[in-house]
C-alpha cells in the first residue's frame, strides 16, 4: 500500500481555472503539508497542517487553500490558476508536529497551467 | 530562520568510487538535519537524518552522514557509488517558526559514470 498518495500526477488546466488536488496518507500521521517544487527544483512549503493548527507560508499567495476533511486528508483547492503555478506539487505527512519526526513525501502532482 | 546549503550543483563520480555531497546548515539551537533523494520524475525518498547522539548517521542503501558541529557541516557520503545512485539529493533541516515543515537546499545532482 502506497503511505501518502495523491492525486491526480498530471494537471493540465488553462489559466483562470479552480482546480483541487488530494492527498491522502495512511501512516496515521498527525500533520500533513504541502510543498511546492519549482522549474529550477527548488523546494519550498507552502503549509503544514494537523488538527490543531494551520501555518501559512507568508508567501503563498491566498488562492491557494488547504482543506482537512479528516486527519489521513489535505486537499490542496487553487483558485484563479495562474501561469506561474506551474510547478509540482508534494504532499507530505509526519507523525506528530515536532522536529526529529520523519516526513514521508507523495509522489507529486505535475500542474502545468496553459 | 534555519537554513542548509549546498555549494555544488552537480557531484560527478565514477562507479565504485566514493562520493560525497556536501551541505552546511545555519540554525540556532538544535540542529535536526535530513538527506533526502529525488529520482526522475518521482517524490522525495528519506534516506537518513541526523537528531542527536553519533555524529556519523547510517541511512538506506548504503548511505551515511557525518555530523561536524564545528564546521556546521552535514555531508552525505558512500563507501562506493552505483550508477543508480545518480539523483538529485536535497538536504533539509526542520524550521520551527513553519510548524516544523523542511527547509530544503537547492539539491546537488549526483551523477555516477560507468
Amino acid at each position: 500500500d502506497t503511505a501518502v498518495s495523491q492525486t491526480p500526477k498530471y494537471l493540465v488546466t488553462q489559466m483562470g481555472n479552480d482546480k483541487s488536488i488530494k492527498c491522502e496518507q495512511n501512516l496515521g500521521h498527525d500533520t500533513m503539508y504541502w510543498y511546492k517544487q519549482d522549474s529550477k527544483k527548488f523546494l519550498k512549503i507552502m503549509f503544514s497542517y494537523n488538527n490543531k493548527e494551520l501555518i501559512i507560508n507568508e508567501t503563498v499567495p491566498n488562492r491557494f487553500s488547504p482543506k482537512s476533511p479528516d486527519k489521513a486528508h489535505l486537499n490542496l483547492h487553487i483558485n484563479s490558476l495562474e501561469l506561474g503555478d506551474s510547478a509540482v506539487y508534494f504532499c507530505a505527512s509526519s507523525q506528530v508536529k515536532g522536529p526529529t519526526d520523519t516526513q514521508y513525501f507523495g509522489p507529486g502532482t505535475r500542474l502545468t497551467v496553459l | 530562520a534555519q537554513s542548509v546549503a549546498q555549494p555544488e550543483d552537480q557531484v560527478n563520480v565514477a562507479e565504485g568510487n566514493p562520493l560525497t555531497v556536501k551541505c552546511t546548515y545555519s540554525v540556532s539551537g538544535n540542529p535536526y538535519l535530513f538527506w533526502y533523494v529525488q529520482y526522475p520524475n518521482r517524490g522525495l525518498q528519506f534516506l537518513l537524518k541526523y537528531i542527536t547522539g553519533d555524529n556519523l548517521v547510517k541511512g538506506s542503501y548504503g548511505f551515511e552522514a557525518e555530523f561536524n558541529k564545528s564546521q556546521t557541516s552535514f555531508h552525505l557520503k558512500k563507501p562506493s557509488a552505483l550508477v543508480s545512485d545518480s539523483a538529485l539529493y536535497f538536504c533539509a533541516v526542520r524550521d520551527s517558526n513553519s510548524g516544523y515543515a523542511l527547509n530544503f537546499g537547492k539539491g546537488t545532482s549526483l551523477l555516477v559514470t560507468p
